[in-house]
């Protein structure tokens, strides 16, 4: 069974730094891409950014180009998320989620994790 | 800003169906296989029906997934009192090169 655990979350203050990260078990994690989602209160989901399975292929949501960068370490099997620069708007909680099809394909998310909240202070 | 539409609120009493839309256009719906996820309030959001409109593992044969040219549907038939939850559609947009979601769909169970 897949499981993902997200961690890293917390209150901070705009124009700080948080990085969160994503424990994966449960199914051959270097097969897959990877991907964050976030959700800001009371708000629908939002896809951040995905990356395949080799880190070679990324890509960011438009509201977080520039600011955020994703990474994956394969032999620890986790998934990460730096994320500088932070504004208001990026308090949300933040889901770390696994794509379906293998490999360097981006087509859709089979599991999620159960998420971790980050909220940023003025 | 969404790319997918939807209607914000579906409701029905049990047993009776309801059918949730999601626009799109070409470069997401058009062209990719669309996912439908359920978030139940408070809880992370599970995936029901992903790639050729397969249901995930547990989801009952109820709910069903179509697509025509940009726009897919989600039908449930039978409801039943757990099936309150808001629904996303998702693709991959190619002219994007991003995931993007719908607006959700709050279905209640009268």
């Amino acid at each position: 069974e897949v499981h993902l655990v997200e961690s890293g979350g917390g209150l901070i203050q705009s124009g700080r730094s948080l990085r969160l990260s994503c424990a994966a078990s449960g199914f051959t994690f270097d097969d897959y891409a990877m991907h964050w989602v976030r959700q800001a209160p009371g708000k629908g989901l939002e896809w951040v950014s995905g990356i395949n399975w080799n880190s070679a292929g990324v890509d960011y949501a438009d509201s977080v180009k520039g600011r955020f960068t994703i990474s994956r370490d394969n032999a620890r099997r986790s998934l990460h998320l730096q994320m500088n620069s932070l504004r208001v708007e990026d308090t949300a909680i933040y889901f770390c989620a696994k794509e379906h099809c293998g490999g360097s394909c981006f087509s859709g998310l089979d599991s999620w994790g159960q998420g971790t909240l980050v909220t940023v202070s003025s | 800003q969404s790319v997918l539409t939807q209607p914000p609120s579906a409701s029905g009493t049990p047993g009776q169906g309801v059918t949730i839309s999601c626009s799109g256009s070409k470069s997401n719906i058009g062209t990719n296989f669309v996912y439908w996820h359920q978030q139940v309030p408070g809880t992370a959001p599970k995936v029901l029906i992903y790639s050729r409109d397969q249901r995930s593992s547990g989801v009952p044969d109820r709910f069903s997934a179509s697509k025509s040219g940009t726009s897919a549907s989600l039908a449930i038939s039978g409801l039943q009192s757990e099936d309150e939850a808001e629904y996303y559609c998702a693709a991959w947009d190619d002219r994007l090169n991003a995931y993007v979601f719908g607006t959700g769909t709050k279905v209640t169970v009268l």
